[in-house]
């Protein structure tokens, strides 16, 4: 609805597993974002790709590696999660990385176990 | 009917009524507002952006009221409909220099429910 895919829409792995999380925009935007959503707190950024090259990391743990191969795809490798990695994965995206709408998707529910 | 960010998580109005959701907000340098919407099962919906050299902006049904005095931000929902009823989130942006710069902060959200 908005542009913005992301799959799976549910994912359940154990905290030794390796999986990926993949968003695809199809807007045109040059911006694309990682954001974590956990039960009662605020949209936690977590990475942020202008142009394809990564602009801001908000000090998250190594565990996820973002990919950007090119303005229309977005990725976030996962690794080694904990339980407390449990959230909603919300993928966005804007035209460009400043004062904008940011289209986002339907996020990936992660559960770890 | 009214809430006020953190204080008032929850806020239930009647069907057809005006609905007042308030937001506190962070900096006062910051430049940029915006309302999401988001429904269960969704991911968040954009509703309305202000700037902070205006004080009012009013798009379909709804209407942002920015105060920069008490750094307040307001969207007012008119004739409030069943699809109306999800969880509304304000978003600022900090100043160039300041942080993350570039990108939004949200605040933690209001649930809005609609009564029949």
């Amino acid at each position: 609805e908005t542009g913005v895919t992301q799959t799976p829409r549910h994912l359940v792995m154990g905290m030794t597993n390796k999986k990926s999380l993949k968003c695809e925009q199809h807007l045109g935007h040059n911006a694309m974002y990682w954001y974590k959503q956990s039960a009662k707190k605020p949209l936690e950024l977590m990475f942020v790709y202008s142009l394809e090259e990564r602009v801001e990391n908000n000090s998250v743990p190594s565990r996820f590696s973002p990919e950007c191969p090119n303005s229309s795809h977005l990725f976030l490798h996962l690794h080694t999660l904990q339980p407390e990695d449990s959230a909603l994965y919300l993928c966005a995206s804007s035209l460009f990385a400043g004062p904008t709408e940011q289209f986002f998707g339907p996020g990936t529910r992660l559960t770890v176990l | 009917g009214e809430s006020v960010g953190l204080h008032l998580p929850t806020l239930s109005v009647q069907e057809g009524d005006n609905s007042i959701i308030n937001c506190a907000y962070s900096n006062s340098a910051s430049d940029y507002f915006i309302w999401y919407k988001q429904e269960s099962g969704k991911g968040p919906q954009f509703i309305i952006d202000i700037r902070s050299n205006m004080d009012k902006r009013q798009g379909q049904r709804v209407t942002v009221l920015l105060n920069k005095t008490v750094k307040h931000l307001s969207l007012q929902i008119a004739a409030t409909q069943p699809g109306d009823s999800a969880v509304y989130f304000c978003a600022e942006r900090f100043p160039p220099g300041e942080g993350s710069a570039r990108q939004l902060t949200f605040g933690s959200g209001t649930q809005l429910t609609v009564l029949p």
